[in-house]
Order: structure tokens, then C-alpha cells, then sequence
């Protein structure tokens, strides 16, 4: 146990429909991250949040959508995605972004 | 562009000591971490250089030399639940942007 909780687990979608994932951590980190790990490809970052202002987004397509409420809480919303989208997403905080990560147990999605 | 080079896979004898080779070329460097990641788990952080020379803690240790691009993780005393894969990850110098390498699966053998 981390003290990264990701919900859901495990999403089945089609192409169609809008999703979203949620991240909830309540360590006082100020930093939070989405991940992205497909089958036999390194670990991608997404999108980097420090202090709820996104710092990063790494050439991810717009139908991936980030959102950081609060310091506690990042979403990743999904609309329209592709088969080729289906992956473990990972979620991580740290309490600044040059130290130690901690990850959520992930929501692995599932494209049809 | 950014690069990181681990071995793929790794087979080691229950008790035996391994090391883990990691080979980096970034645009710039302020860190580099060791994480563990069991199959179908989040990946768990095991240690983390910034200065050159060797971290130890307990049974796994970390060494780092910036001037070469080159670390490696040691394990000592390995146990079966070690089998795990192993990923090498850089942040870079504007301390936003991690790069992880592709990771090292290990094998633990009785």
C-alpha cells in the first residue's frame, strides 16, 4: 500500500465512450504524475502536475484529458479512444517533482 | 534525444549476487532512480543517485558514475521473490521528465 489509490482497477470501454480515471493521495505531495505502460514498451510519462498547474504533456493526444482539482486528486478523461489506447495507466506522486515517486496499483483499460 | 539501455532479461541462482546494468544518454541529468515492479504491480521505488559512487541499502545497492552515463543495481542474497523486473529511470535536468529504460526482467532459480 502506497498511499496512491487509483479506481477503478481494471475499465473495459469502446471507441465511443467517455471514461475517466481517477488518482486520489493524501501523503501531502505537491507533484503528480500519469504514466502509461503498454505491453513490452518502457514506462511513458504522461503529464506532470506540480502544485495543480501541468508542467508536462508529453505529445499525448487530446483524447487523453488531464485533470487536477486539487492537490489530492488528478483525472485522466477518455473520450474516443482507439484499441492501440489499451494499457496499464499509472498514477504517481511525489511531495516535489525531483524525488522519490510513489504509484497507484494502476486501472488497466481495455479498448474494444 | 534521450536513451536508456538495460539488459532484457536476467536468470540468477537463489543466494547469488546480480547486477543490473543501466546505460543512459540524456539531454540532462539531475537523478537517476531503481524501481521494482512485480508482474501486474505498480513499480516500487528502491533507491535513487545523484552523486557518483555507491548506495547501499540492506540487501540491494545502487552505484551511479555521471561522467560514463552508467549505473548499476546490485542485488546480494537473492530470494526467489526478487524475480521481478527492474527499471532504470533519469530525470532530467529541468526536474519534470523522467525517462525509464525498458527494464531488466529477473529470474530467481531455485
Amino acid at each position: 500500500e502506497t498511499g496512491v489509490t487509483q479506481t477503478p482497477r481494471h475499465l473495459v470501454m469502446g471507441m465511443t465512450n467517455k471514461k475517466s480515471l481517477k488518482c486520489e493521495q493524501h501523503l501531502g505531495h505537491n507533484a503528480m504524475y500519469w504514466y502509461k505502460q503498454s505491453a513490452k514498451k518502457p514506462l511513458e510519462l504522461m503529464f506532470v502536475y506540480n502544485f495543480k498547474e501541468q508542467t508536462e504533456n508529453n505529445s499525448v493526444p487530446s483524447r487523453f484529458s488531464p485533470e487536477c482539482p486539487n492537490s489530492s486528486h488528478l483525472f485522466l478523461h477518455l473520450h474516443t479512444l482507439q484499441p492501440e489506447d489499451s494499457a496499464l495507466y499509472l498514477c504517481a506522486s511525489s511531495l516535489t517533482v525531483n524525488t522519490e515517486a510513489f504509484f497507484g496499483q494502476g486501472t488497466r483499460l481495455t479498448v474494444v | 534525444g534521450q536513451n536508456i539501455d538495460q539488459p532484457t532479461e536476467m536468470t540468477a541462482t537463489e543466494g547469488a549476487i546480480v547486477q543490473i546494468n543501466c546505460t543512459y544518454q540524456t539531454s540532462g541529468f539531475n537523478g537517476l532512480f531503481w524501481y521494482q515492479q512485480h508482474a501486474g504491480e505498480a513499480p516500487t521505488f528502491l533507491s535513487y543517485n545523484v552523486l557518483d559512487g555507491l548506495e547501499e541499502k540492506g540487501r540491494f545497492s545502487s552505484f551511479l558514475s555521471r561522467s560514463k552515463g552508467y549505473s548499476y543495481l546490485l542485488l546480494k542474497e537473492l530470494q526467489m521473490k526478487d524475480s521481478a523486473s527492474y527499471l532504470c529511470a533519469v530525470e532530467d535536468n529541468y526536474g519534470q521528465n523522467f525517462v525509464f529504460g525498458p527494464g531488466t526482467r529477473l529470474s530467481v532459480l531455485p
